[in-house]
């Protein structure tokens, strides 16, 4: 059973300071990565989706990487910003036509 | 329409009820899924479909839960004899294939069993 972690569970950071946010996987074999984001009271915003092939994907200051074979991914977001505080969840796919599944996602918070 | 919309937005019901929620996918997303997110904590499959496949159901927690879908359009889960351990934020999302691509999550429907 896939089994998804993110560490640290919550992060506080100055604004201006890049943010590092973790996820691993127990089970190697998946098709595609996502990261999240989700606000208070909101559903949550699909941010980077990196398939199983590729070693990484940039959006803007966001930029995923994703290390397979080691089960890892890290969401690096540079120069924070008071409005990049949420939710950071990750999920990770078996196969095409499969479900995700989620970590537990990592609470960020910025401080002006 | 221009996202995922649900319905109701908040549900507060006694215990016991049976409540009904809804889920407007995007317009021509063949994936739909719900999950359900208890207060600080993450999100917890419960079913999806894919296009005119059998529904995944291994999320279901009971035989309390069940979901329907019209074609590729509205889904609804239905909660019977609603328990106060039901409490939760519940989320629908689509996408235009199941797992392959970019997931759209809906607001979501709190519901509250008092």
């Amino acid at each position: 059973k896939q089994e998804v972690t993110q560490i640290p569970a919550a992060l506080s950071v100055p604004e201006g300071e890049n943010l590092v946010l973790n996820c691993s996987f127990t089970d190697s074999a998946i098709y595609n990565l996502q990261w999240f984001r989700q606000d208070p009271g909101k559903g949550l915003t699909s941010l980077l989706l990196i398939q199983s092939s590729q070693r990484e994907q940039t959006s803007g200051r966001l930029n995923a990487s994703l290390d397979k074979s080691s089960g890892r991914s890290t969401l690096y977001i540079a120069a924070s910003q008071p409005g990049d505080s949420a939710t950071y969840l990750c999920a990770v796919t078996k196969a095409a036509g499969n479900k995700l599944t989620f970590g537990g996602g990592t609470r960020v918070l910025v401080k002006p | 329409g221009a996202g995922v919309s649900q319905s109701p937005s908040n549900k507060v019901t006694e215990k016991g009820k049976d409540v009904e929620l809804r889920c407007d996918p995007i317009s021509g997303h063949t994936a739909l899924y719900w999950y359900r997110q208890r207060l600080g904590q993450g999100l917890e499959f419960l079913i999806y479909f894919q296009g005119n496949s059998a529904p995944d159901k291994s999320g279901l927690p009971s035989d309390r839960f069940s979901a329907e879908r019209t074609g590729e359009s509205v889904s609804t889960l239905t909660i019977q004899r609603t328990q106060q351990e039901d409490s939760a934020v519940y989320l629908c999302a689509s996408s235009r294939t199941a797992g392959a691509e970019k997931l759209f999550f809906g607001s979501g429907t709190q519901l509250s069993v008092l």
